[in-house]
């Protein structure tokens, strides 16, 4: 169970939009619709921003969108805020009853 | 409303086992699955293991095969950690959180306990 792989920094400017990969492989992100994607802030607990590869929690912007191409999912921030500003993580169903998750993307908004 | 409240900050010497308390309220307990997860300082998270709370059934990460027990208390709509052999590098927050499941599959952690400190030390 090797971990996704994300960028450790992605950064863009207010209103701009940003992306965010996480590469797997076919064992996870690219056998199953299962990458979920969150958002943390300091001290806090984590936040799911997007299951299921694509869908949102109601309740999320709909700045935020989820993506998948092959064994890579990606997420992207539409118009870019200050609040945006956090550690994004990706998970993926692994098999056989685990997940696994990314390493992490630490967002900075200039 | 939904709430998992965990229990307090441990500080454990290298050899020993810690026990995290994860108590669950505002929603039925037995659909759900509860999942374990930790986070190192500054670094990523990790996934433990899950456990069933209807049936009970349990998955670990490979990693901590052996060392790691989750188990629930329907009656208290409690779930419980304990990891055995504490190694400094066990030295992490430690999550309990709620998986979002159909009758197919589980979809994401769609609640989280507030964190548990752990911190292995001689």
């Amino acid at each position: 169970q090797s971990a996704l792989t994300q960028p450790a920094s992605v950064s863009g400017s207010l209103g701009q939009s940003i992306t965010i990969s996480c590469a797997g492989t076919s064992s996870d992100v690219g056998s199953y619709a299962l990458v979920s994607w969150y958002q943390q802030y300091p001290d806090e607990a984590p936040k799911v921003l997007i299951f299921d590869d694509i869908k949102r929690p109601s309740g999320v912007s709909h700045r935020f969108s989820g993506s998948k191409a092959g064994n890579t999912a990606s997420l992207t921030i539409f118009g870019l805020q200050a609040e945006d500003e956090a550690e994004y993580y990706c998970c993926s169903y692994a098999g056989t009853d685990t997940w696994v998750f990314g390493g992490g993307t630490k967002v900075t908004v200039l | 409303q939904v709430q998992l409240v965990q229990s307090g900050a441990e500080v454990k010497k290298p050899g020993a086992s810690v026990n995290v308390s994860c108590k669950t309220t505002g929603f039925p307990f037995t659909p759900y699955n509860f999942a374990w997860l930790r986070q190192a300082p500054g670094q990523g998270l990790e996934w433990l293991g899950w456990i069933s709370g209807y049936v009970g059934y349990t998955s670990y990460a490979q990693k901590f095969q052996g060392r790691i027990t989750v188990t629930i208390d329907p009656s208290t709509t409690t779930a419980y950690m304990e990891l055995r052999g504490l190694r400094s590098d066990d030295t992490a927050v430690y999550y309990c959180a709620r998986e979002a499941c159909s009758t197919v599959s589980c979809h994401a952690f769609d609640s989280w306990g507030q964190g548990t400190p752990v911190t292995v030390s001689s």
